[in-house]
This record gives structure tokens, C-alpha cells and sequence, in this order.
């Protein structure tokens, strides 16, 4: 199916678990943003990436580690999940700035417990 | 640095009067400005933007938004509320240049009643 997708829906890890959160779109943007979203904080980037092998850090990077080795595919990993990861995970996608529509297109997000 | 502030954790209005939601941004160079909607429990939906040209531009369900460079401002806004409207808002801004980064706001509850 077209569109970008995100897995898996729910997760409940322990803490000092490595865990990942996987985001494919199919749409072949150049651009993928991961954002976390919190009560009282809104939408906030953690890392985000301009190509296949070309990535970034966002506002709240630390504790978090991408990687993108092909241009759908944009995984997030927490080496050693904390109580302070616990929120919701919402992964997107965009064409460059100035290459016409420039709106992000975002998953369903991935609502992640740690325990 | 790349912000943007909604002033108001939450906006109530009557249903049927006219509403707008407050966003105020920082960026070097051109903005890309949006505004999102996310309804409980689902992703963020696109609503508008402005990227250049005509500083009010019109977007889905309604909605407009005005652009006013001297006042880094991009305030949303509806002539007629509807309680269906109620939901959380969110603006976002990304920069022309070469980062790309696109950096949203901390949100604004839309409270629509009857």
C-alpha cells in the first residue's frame, strides 16, 4: 500500500532494553523526521535525515540512534529504553524544501510503554 | 535558531462564531509555514501552508491562515466554527535553506461548543 507506514502500532518494553521502531514510506521522499509527542510538549524532533546515508539531530536527540541505508526505510532505536522514552512516536516524510509540496505526510504513530 | 510558539494551550469558542488559533515563528530565510490537526488518537493531518505569494491562504474543511512577515506571525483561522473542529492544532515551520528541518510548535486544544 502507498503511503507511510509505521511498526509496530504498540509496544511495551523494560527498561535497558534496546528496542526499535521501524517507519517505510513509499513515496521515495528524500526527507524522514522521527518526532516524539508529549503532554505539554507538543511534537518534538529527535532526528531526522535528507537522503539515504545523511542524517541529523533534532531538538531531543540524546538517548536515540537512526540510520537510513535506503531511502524508504527510516528506523529508530533506543539502545537502552528509559521511563523518560514512554510516549508516542510519530515518524513522517517530505520532499525537499522548494521541490513543490513541502508538507510532511506522517505515520500513525507508534504509542511505546517502558517499564 | 528555528522555533515556533503558540501562545494559548487552549482556545474555546461558541460554535457558529468566528476562530483563530495564534502562531509565531522563527526561522533564517523564507518560511514554510503550516498548520496541522490531529484528531484523539490518530496521526497529524495536513490542513494548509504557505510557501509564497498571497499571504492568506485557504486549506481543508474552511480553514485559512495569514502570513505577515513583519510580525513572524501565522495566525489559523475560521469565519464559523463547528463543534467537529474541536481538536489539537498545530503549527510548524521549515526552513528555505538547506537543513530542510521542520519544527512544530507545542500545540493549541481547539474547544468548540454547542
Amino acid at each position: 500500500d502507498a503511503g507511510i507506514t509505521q511498526s509496530p502500532r504498540y509496544k511495551i518494553t523494560e527498561t535497558g532494553r534496546q528496542v526499535t521502531l521501524m517507519c517505510h514510506q513509499t513515496w521515495s521522499h528524500s526527507y524522514m523526521f522521527w518526532y516524539r509527542q508529549d503532554l505539554g510538549h507538543g511534537l518534538r524532533l529527535i532526528y531526522y535525515s535528507a537522503a539515504a546515508d545523511i542524517t541529523d539531530k533534532g531538538e531531543v536527540p540524546d538517548g536515540y540512534v537512526v540510520s537510513r541505508s535506503k531511502t524508504e526505510n527510516f528506523p529508530l532505536t533506543l539502545e537502552s529504553a528509559t521511563r523518560s522514552q514512554t510516549s508516542v512516536y510519530f515518524c513522517a516524510s517530505s520532499v525537499a524544501p522548494g521541490q513543490g509540496n513541502t508538507e510532511a505526510f506522517f505515520g500513525q504513530g507508534t504509542r511505546l510503554t517502558v517499564v | 535558531a528555528q522555533s515556533v510558539a503558540q501562545p494559548e494551550d487552549q482556545v474555546n469558542v461558541a460554535e457558529g462564531n468566528p476562530l483563530t488559533v495564534k502562531c509565531t515563528y522563527s526561522v533564517s530565510g523564507n518560511p514554510y509555514l503550516f498548520w496541522y490537526v490531529q484528531y484523539p488518537n490518530r496521526g497529524l493531518q495536513f490542513l494548509l501552508k504557505y510557501i509564497t505569494g498571497d499571504n492568506l491562504v485557504k486549506g481543508s474543511y474552511g480553514f485559512e491562515a495569514e502570513f505577515n512577515k513583519s510580525q513572524t506571525s501565522f495566525h489559523l483561522k475560521k469565519p464559523s466554527a463547528l463543534v467537529s473542529d474541536s481538536a489539537l492544532y498545530f503549527c510548524a515551520v521549515r526552513g528555505s535553506g538547506n537543513t530542510g528541518k521542520l519544527i512544530f510548535g507545542q500545540g493549541t486544544t481547539l474547544q468548540v461548543k454547542p
